[in-house]
C-alpha cells in the first residue's frame, strides 16, 4: 500500500457543482497535512493546510479524519478556474528525516 | 518580494554530460528540497537539505548530487545525464512553523524541464 493515495480521477463536473476529493495516508504518526493545486506544466501551489478541527477558505473546506486516516477537500460552487490537479501531502519522519509524502493527484475538470 | 527561482527553465542535453540545475530562494528558509515529477509517478524526492552543509538522500537520489554552501542556494547536479532523467524538476523550500499542524509547508519554484537525448 502506498503511503499516500488519492482518487486519480478525472472528475468532470459542471460549473456550480460541489465536488469532494479524499486522500488516505498510512502513517498514523503523521501530524501535518496539506492540499496543493497544480495547473498544467506549472509548479504546485499551496491551497490549504489541514487542521485537526477542519478549516474553510471561501468555497474550499478541508477535513481531517484521524481515525480513518484520510483528509478530504470539498469545493463548493465550482468555477471553470478550479480546473487543475489537486495534490495531497502528508508529513513523514522526524528530525533530519522528516519530509512530505505526496499523492499522485486528482484531476478536476469543471465544464461550462 | 521574497521568492524561489530556478534556472534554466528549459534544458536539452546529451547523454553522458554533466548538468547543473540552479535553485535560489530569498526567504532565508533553512529547508530546501529537489523533486522530479513524471507522469504516473507524481512528485518524487531526490535530495533535501535542512541547513548549510547538510544534505540527505531522497527516494530517487542515484545519479544526482547536491551541495549546500549557503542558505539561499541548493544546486542539483546530474553527474552523467541519462535519458531516464528526462523529467520536470522542482525545487522547494520550507521553514518549520510555530504551529504544529502546519509544520514544513513547502513552497515551490517554477520548475526546470530537462530533456536528455
Amino acid at each position: 500500500r502506498k503511503e499516500v493515495e488519492q482518487d486519480p480521477g478525472p472528475f468532470n463536473v459542471p460549473e456550480g457543482a460541489t465536488v469532494a476529493f479524499n486522500c488516505t495516508y498510512s502513517n498514523s504518526a503523521s501530524q501535518s497535512f496539506f492540499w496543493y493545486r497544480q495547473d498544467c506544466r506549472k509548479e504546485p501551489k499551496l491551497l490549504m493546510s489541514v487542521y485537526s478541527s477542519g478549516n474553510e477558505d471561501g468555497r474550499f473546506t478541508a477535513q481531517l479524519n484521524r481515525a480513518s486516516q484520510y483528509i478530504s477537500l470539498l469545493i463548493r460552487d465550482s468555477k471553470l478556474s478550479d480546473s487543475a490537479t489537486y495534490l495531497c501531502a502528508v508529513n513523514s519522519g522526524a528530525g533530519n528525516n522528516r519530509k512530505l509524502i505526496w499523492g499522485l493527484g486528482t484531476s478536476l475538470a469543471v465544464n461550462p | 518580494d521574497a521568492e524561489i527561482t530556478q534556472s534554466p527553465r528549459h534544458k536539452i542535453t546529451e547523454t553522458g554530460r554533466q548538468v547543473t540545475l540552479a535553485c535560489h530562494q530569498t526567504w532565508n528558509h533553512n529547508n530546501m528540497f529537489w523533486y522530479r515529477q513524471d507522469l504516473g509517478h507524481g512528485l518524487r524526492l531526490i535530495h533535501y537539505s535542512y541547513g548549510v552543509h547538510d544534505t540527505n538522500k531522497g527516494e530517487v537520489s542515484d545519479g544526482y548530487s547536491v551541495s549546500r554552501s549557503n542558505t539561499e542556494d541548493l544546486p542539483l547536479t546530474l553527474e552523467s545525464a541519462a535519458s531516464s532523467q528526462t523529467s520536470v524538476y522542482f525545487c522547494a523550500s520550507s521553514e518549520p512553523s510555530v504551529r504544529r499542524t502546519s509544520t514544513d509547508t513547502q513552497y515551490f519554484g517554477p520548475g526546470t524541464r530537462l530533456t536528455v537525448l
